[in-house]
């Protein structure tokens, strides 16, 4: 069965960095692109970074451009986020993804259980 | 940015009645060349992360009840669950994947009356 873990959440001060990681299970990794997704406390969802096959296209949201950066190694089935310069506004619960096959389908057939983020003094 | 507005915010339903759940976006998701909308639905249950439940519009992902349906077109859109049950109880949220920034709805929380 497919199986998403992320890792690497915490506390962190503003101004900060921190990597999450996403293994990934049940399916071959290096045939999807992956995603990034965010959910503030009590918030909706925001899309904030994917990744294709191979690395070649990356999209990231407005909102982390230039602070966020994902990455991914099929040798190891693994997926990652690397987040710089961290605000308070980037607190959220944090879903590695799995995008559909596809043309097109850009909608998320798995999630993990997510990974918190806390960026507080 | 396509900006997609769900209603109501909040529902409370009968168990095995009929629950109706909206969502509009501001600009068409069809994508005329395939006839496709490009509208997902996905349902977060507390402390679980959102699971899948429809795509393209009105496509029931494998393993969803088929008491879950989806139905529109264009800008407006639909989630019907008939026979509310309990385990129904949720949040749910509509994505459209036509243009990025891929963008979310607020959620419609819905509940047992």
């Amino acid at each position: 069965q497919v199986q998403l873990v992320e890792s690497g959440g915490g506390l962190v001060k503003p101004g900060g960095s921190l990597r999450l990681s996403c293994v990934a299970s049940g399916f071959t990794f290096s045939d999807f692109y992956m995603t990034w997704v965010r959910q503030a406390p009590g918030k909706g969802l925001e899309w904030i970074s994917y990744i294709s096959t191979s690395g070649t296209v990356i999209y990231s949201a407005e909102s982390v451009k230039g602070r966020f950066a994902i990455s991914r190694d099929d040798a190891k089935s693994s997926l990652y986020l690397q987040m710089n310069s961290l605000r308070a506004e980037d607190t959220a619960v944090y879903y590695c993804a799995r995008v559909a096959a596809g043309t097109g389908s850009w909608f998320l057939d798995y999630w993990g259980q997510g990974a918190l983020v806390t960026v507080s003094s | 940015d396509i900006v997609m507005t769900q209603s109501p915010d909040s529902l409370a339903v009968s168990l095995g009645e009929r629950a109706t759940i909206n969502c509009k976006s501001s600009q068409s998701v069809l994508y005329y060349s395939n006839s496709k909308n490009y509208l997902a639905w996905y349902q977060q249950k507390p402390g679980q992360p959102p699971k899948l439940l429809i795509y393209w519009a009105s496509t029931r992902e494998s393993g969803v009840p088929d008491r879950f349906s989806g139905s529109g077109s264009g800008t407006d859109f639909t989630l019907t669950i008939s026979g509310l049950q309990a385990e129904d109880v949720a949040i749910y949220y509509c994505q459209q994947y036509y243009s990025t920034p891929y963008t979310f709805g607020r959620g419609t929380r819905l509940e047992i009356k």
